[in-house]
């Protein structure tokens, strides 16, 4: 079946340092990639998406480019801020034309230090 | 505009007993679903609403789970004879599915405990 794998966490970083948080799947069809962020006491949002190969998704100072030579959608942020201190998500899609349920990773838990 | 709802936030239940977590969609949106995130875990879809009709129920992981939906509104999950391992944060999003454009609106959630 379809599935994400995203690198153990936490993560700590001091501001203003880089980030890349990995995502790898496995998917039976072509999938869409999604990275989801829930912020402390928030609920879940999307922050990028891409729906096809080489597709960059970006949002927020946060880029995701869809490989699908090495099934990889890694997330980067050339510098963090406090703010961004949330849990991050990766997440896929195989659009059936109705159905669009999400297969997540288990999300790592990014803290950002001033 | 108003967003996914959820009620009720916060639920502690006693092992055995049955409980109803309610989700009311972004009007318009045709596509609905549960999903769960227990402990640790990423999250598990569960079950997917067109309309309300529910054609993919396939991450439901008991008959103890059951979910309806009011047409293209209201829609209630309910968990018969709970057990410890159904806590979680159960979790509904919405979406419209119109021309390409499937990105799903998340509710706060509802976190469930079973004693």
């Amino acid at each position: 079946g379809d599935s994400v794998t995203q690198m153990e966490g936490p993560v700590t970083l001091s501001e203003e340092a880089f980030l890349t948080i990995n995502c790898t799947y496995t998917a039976t069809g072509y999938p869409s990639l999604f990275w989801y962020v829930q912020y402390p006491g928030e609920g879940l949002q999307l922050l990028l998406k891409a729906t096809k190969a080489d597709d960059k998704g970006s949002n927020k100072g946060f880029e995701a480019t869809y490989r699908k030579e090495t099934t990889s959608f890694h997330l980067e942020k050339g510098s963090v801020q406090v703010s961004d201190s949330a849990v991050y998500f990766c997440a896929l899609t195989i659009d059936t034309g109705a159905n669009s349920k999400l297969t997540f990773g288990k999300g790592i838990t990014l803290s950002v230090r001033p | 505009g108003a967003g996914v709802s959820q009620s009720p936030s916060n639920k502690v239940t006693e092992k055995g007993k049955d409980v109803e977590l309610r989700c009311d969609p972004i009007s318009g949106h045709t596509a609905l679903y549960w999903y769960r995130q227990r402990l640790g875990q990423g999250l598990e879809f569960l079950i997917y609403f067109q309309g309300n009709s529910a054609p993919d129920k396939s991450g439901l992981p008991s008959d103890r789970f059951s979910a309806e939906r009011t047409g293209e509104s209201v829609s209630t999950l309910t968990i018969q004879r709970t057990q410890q391992e159904d806590s979680a944060v159960y979790l509904c999003a919405s979406s419209v599915h119109v021309g390409g454009d499937y990105e799903q609106y998340f509710g706060p959630g509802t976190r469930l405990t079973v004693t």
